[in-house]
């Protein structure tokens, strides 16, 4: 199956820093990549999807000057929480979706713990 | 406004039996679902989709039948296996319209009990 790299797995941060999530689809090229995020007992919920050297579209409510999402290539996004708060403590999960195919391969995910 | 629903939080089940999971959608433009599987701390893996044209599709232990007409799909499990033990989440899309966007519903626990 197709495999979805989330690095890192972990990170723990003081408030006020800016954060580095990478997603990386090991074994095929990922036109289009979706940034969740999930809350305890809660669904996944969609924060942005991003395609390859466009600029991502955000969901309503989710502050696009704050989670600033790259996709430099078919292989490789990146979400950068900026000037992180305790709030912004959360599971993030990346997916990639492969060719035309309705189907997500999700990373592992990232457990971000803002102190 | 939930466009999918997996109204039971947790199902518990003998070993060997059958497992029945629920959902029901609300959106009538969704044409393919999906079942992915989750353990703690991990990403969802997926287990088995069905498109809008059909009504039942088969892998191995895993089957997921879809209603269109009641808006419900379900994934059957059998037999069942201490492994299976995870959280379960439907998904829905609406492909047919350029968007490949998923919506999840919550997740139902499922607990297989040797």
């Amino acid at each position: 199956g197709a495999v979805v790299s989330q690095h890192p797995s972990r990170v723990i941060c003081k408030s006020g820093t800016s954060v580095k999530i990478e997603c990386r689809s090991l074994d095929f090229q990922a036109t289009t990549m979706f940034w969740y995020r999930q809350f305890p007992k809660k669904s996944l919920m969609l924060m942005a999807t991003s395609n390859e050297g466009s600029k991502a579209t955000y969901e309503q409510g989710v502050e696009k000057d704050k989670f600033l999402i790259n996709h430099a290539s078919l292989t490789l996004s990146t979400l950068t929480v900026t000037s992180a708060h305790p709030e912004d403590s959360s599971f993030y999960i990346c997916s990639a979706r492969m060719g035309d195919r309705n189907i997500q391969y999700f990373g592992a995910g990232t457990r971000l713990s803002v102190l | 406004d939930q466009q999918v629903k997996q109204n039971s939080p947790s199902l518990s089940v003998q070993e060997g039996r059958i497992s029945i999971l629920n959902c029901d959608y609300t959106n009538s433009m969704f044409d393919y679902f999906l079942w992915y599987k989750k353990y703690p701390a991990e990403g969802p893996t997926f287990l088995i989709s069905i498109s809008s044209i059909k009504d039942k599709n088969e892998d191995g232990r895993f089957t997921v039948f879809l209603n269109k007409s009641a808006k419900h799909l379900s994934l059957h499990i059998v037999p069942s296996q201490p492994g299976d033990s995870a959280v379960y989440f439907c998904a829905a899309s609406a492909g047919g319209a350029g968007s490949y966007q998923l919506t999840f519903g919550k997740g139902t626990k499922l607990s297989v009990i040797p």
